[in-house]
């Protein structure tokens, strides 16, 4: 089945500046992949999500590019701002109609002012 | 207003007993999701179901079990049988069509085990 990986574990940047976060998946069957953000004590909210017909998505402040031949896909924030902070998470799925997702273990960002 | 609802917000539940999840949405969707998360942990899927009146097991079916007797609806019972049942649990829900299936989260539901 489906492996996904998630690094960092925990990232701090100072405002303004741009984060990074990075995932593998074991899956070649994996089409989709959709990031999560939560705040603490609520459900993820969708933020950006991508699928393997396209390299790259972005909408605003963020970014998610997909390279499929390694199979890894990363979140790009740029202008990072206090907001920001919260707990990231990545995912796949072969999407299947139905599928569930696999997520990573998650990303701590913490955006200092 | 649109979106899934879970309650209760907290939930404390002595050794031993069962208790009963709540998760309803409003927004026609036909598949349904319950995970658990756990400190440190990334979500973790304990049961699906794609139709009503159907279900599949997810990773950690163990201790847990589900019914799915109308569209809106998605109830999660945590049995006795689950040795450690205290986390945050999350319903979802997505529409079945292909490239349409983006997942939306509910608020979560915080169980203790007492």
């Amino acid at each position: 089945g489906e492996n996904v990986e998630q690094h960092p574990s925990t990232l701090s940047v100072q405002e303004g500046d741009s984060a990074v976060i990075k995932c593998t998946y074991s899956d070649s069957a994996s089409n989709y992949f959709p990031w999560y953000k939560q705040e603490l004590g609520k459900g993820p909210q969708l933020i950006i999500d991508i699928r393997s017909n396209v390299g790259e998505k972005k909408d605003q402040r963020i970014a998610v590019t997909l390279n499929k031949t390694a199979k890894h896909f990363s979140l790009h924030i740029t202008e990072t701002q206090p907001e920001d902070s919260a707990v990231y998470f990545c995912a796949a799925t072969p999407n299947q109609a139905g599928t569930a997702l696999i997520f990573g273990k998650g990303t701590t960002l913490s955006v200092s002012s | 207003d649109g979106g899934i609802t879970q309650s209760p917000k907290y939930l404390f539940r002595k050794e031993g007993q069962n208790v009963t999840l709540s998760c309803e949405q409003n927004l026609n969707h036909d598949a349904m999701y319950w995970y658990r998360q756990d400190p440190g942990q990334g979500l973790r899927l304990i049961y699906y179901s794609q139709i009503v009146n159907d279900f599949q097991k997810g990773d950690i079916a163990e201790g847990y079990s589900v019914s799915r007797e109308k569209k809106e609806s998605f109830p999660l019972t945590v049995t006795s049988a689950q040795k450690n049942p205290t986390a945050f649990y999350l319903c979802a829900s997505s529409p079945r069509d292909r490239g349409k299936d983006t997942q939306y989260f509910g608020p979560g539901t915080r169980l203790t085990v007492l």
